[in-house]
């Protein structure tokens, strides 16, 4: 089975504290995706990638960064946290098969900043 | 604009009811997903389709492409069934367009 998996399931950090969030997949998939949710607005993709080293923004890439150094690992860093960044987050990953992609998400990370 | 659009946003069912969500999208598509998501946060592919119609156990999807809809249906539904069910969608690419879930209760 596939397995994608997020380093840390429930977090509470202050606002200007650094974070990081950590995504491991064991399908050498070639795309990775960080999403947040949030009630009523759905999940949003904030970036992602679909080789190494490679990155692109997605709807609501302001206040984050990603880094993939290598293929299993993609990782979400929050620059300086801030309380409107408290949400949950979900990692993806999915083999890219023409058209027909099948994805694969993580547990989430419920990240609050207070 | 690519948009994804879910009916019901909350759904009460008495166990063993007939279940249909209903997803409307606005341009063209790829492929759609139906995605099943449990108190917790982690979110389990249920369905990715194209065309036509898939089943698997007591769920089965839908998606009529000319008229841009999909629809997830659950026979004999059962408590366990109660989650938020979410349809995404490919408009053409890589990325996923989320609708913003249907949440299922399932009373016994």
């Amino acid at each position: 089975d596939v397995k994608v998996t997020q380093s840390s399931r429930y977090l509470v950090k202050r606002t200007g504290e650094k974070v990081f969030l950590e995504c491991v997949q064991d399908m050498d998939h070639e795309n990775m995706f960080w999403y947040r949710q949030d009630p009523g607005l759905g999940l949003r993709l904030i970036y992602f990638s679909y080789d190494v080293k490679m990155k692109e923004k997605g709807d609501i890439p302001e206040g984050y960064s990603v880094s993939r150094e290598k293929k299993e690992r993609f990782s979400l860093i929050l620059e300086s946290a801030s309380t409107n960044q408290t949400s949950m987050y979900l990692c993806a990953s999915s083999f890219s098969q023409g058209l027909r992609n099948t994805i694969y998400f993580g547990e989430g990370s419920w990240l609050t900043v207070v | 604009k690519n948009e994804v659009e879910q009916s019901p946003q909350n759904l009460t069912a008495q166990e063993g009811e007939f279940i249909t969500i209903n997803c409307s999208y606005s341009v063209g598509i790829s492929a759609l997903h139906w995605l099943q998501q449990h108190p917790g946060g982690g979110i389990v592919s249920l369905f990715m389709l194209s065309s036509g119609k898939k089943k698997h156990g007591r769920l089965i999807a839908t998606i009529n492409i000319q008229e841009k809809h999909s629809s997830l249906h659950i026979t004999a539904s059962h408590p366990r069934d109660s989650a938020v069910y979410i349809c995404a969608v490919h408009f053409g690419n890589e990325k996923l367009t989320f609708g913003t879930g249907t949440r299922l209760t399932i009373i016994p």
